[in-house]
C-alpha cells in the first residue's frame, strides 16, 4: 500500500523548458511535503519544501506546488538544465503529530536532454 | 561541518550470513533513520532511533533491527541474509526529529547478497 505515488518512472526534456515531476499521496494526516534529489552513487539530498497551510512554494528555479483537496503536489523545473538530471523523490510526514514517520515515493528519473 | 557517514561504502555477503552497517550522524543531531532503496520501490523506510531510543518502524521483518548510541551513532543489523535484501542502504539525520524536518542522507551502503 503506497501511500506516496509517483506515476512516473521515468521523464525527459529538453535544456530550457519547464519539468514537471507529479506526486499523489492518500493520508491525510500528511501535513508536510519534501522533494528530494539524488545522483547516482551518491544519498538524497533535499530539495524544497512545503508545509500544508501553503499551495505554493519557490526557490530559484523550483517551485513546489501543493493541491490539498486533490492530495497532488507537483515539482516545477524552470528552466530545466542538464545538471537537473537525476531522481527525484517526493516525500510526505507529519510536522509535530503523533505521525511523524516520513514516506518516500519510489522516485522519478529524469533526464534533461542538451 | 562533516555531513553523514556510512560505513562500509560495499558490502558483499552471502545468503545465511548477517552483516551491520554502520552511520555517524552530523553532530548535534539526535535522529537517525534508515531506508532501504530498490530498483521501483524508492525509499523504504526501516526505523528511526532519537535519543537511543527506537521511535518509528516500518514493515520490515524482525531480521531488520538497529540501534543507537549515546553519542547518535547508528548500527543496522540484517540477520540471515536473503538474496531481496541486496539494496542501497540509507541512513540520514536530523536535528529536531525525523517528523516534518528534512534529513540529510548519508551515501549509503551498497549490500549484494550472494
Amino acid at each position: 500500500d503506497q501511500q506516496v505515488k509517483q506515476n512516473s518512472p521515468s521523464l525527459s526534456v529538453q535544456e530550457g523548458r519547464i519539468s514537471i515531476l507529479n506526486c499523489d499521496y492518500t493520508n491525510s494526516m500528511f501535513d508536510y511535503f519534501l522533494w528530494y534529489k539524488k545522483y547516482p552513487a551518491e544519498g538524497p539530498t533535499f530539495l524544497i519544501s512545503i508545509s500544508s497551510i501553503k499551495d505554493k512554494n519557490e526557490d530559484g528555479r523550483f517551485t513546489v506546488f501543493l493541491n490539498k483537496s486533490a492530495k497532488h503536489l507537483s515539482l516545477h523545473i524552470v528552466p530545466s538544465q542538464p545538471g537537473d538530471s537525476a531522481v527525484y523523490f517526493c516525500a510526505a510526514g507529519g510536522r509535530g503529530t503523533s505521525y511523524d514517520k516520513v514516506i518516500f515515493g519510489p522516485g522519478t528519473s529524469l533526464s534533461v536532454i542538451p | 561541518k562533516a555531513g553523514v557517514t556510512q560505513t562500509p561504502r560495499y558490502l558483499i555477503k552471502t545468503r545465511g550470513q548477517q552483516v551491520t552497517l554502520s552511520c555517524s550522524p552530523i553532530s548535534g543531531h539526535r535522529s537517525v533513520s534508515w531506508y532501504q532503496q530498490t530498483p521501483g520501490q524508492g525509499l523504504q523506510f526501516l526505523f528511526e532511533y532519537f535519543s537511543e531510543t527506537q521511535r518509528n518502524k516500518g514493515n520490515f521483518p524482525g531480521r531488520f533491527s538497529g540501534r543507537q548510541f549515546s553519542n547518535s551513532r547508528s548500527e543496522m543489523n540484517v540477520s540471515t541474509l536473503e538474496l531481496g535484501d541486496s539494496a542501497l542502504y540509507l541512513c540520514a539525520s536530523s536535528g529536531r526529529g525525523q517528523g516534518g524536518t528534512e534529513a540529510f542522507f548519508g551515501q549509503g551502503t551498497r549490500l549484494t547478497v550472494v
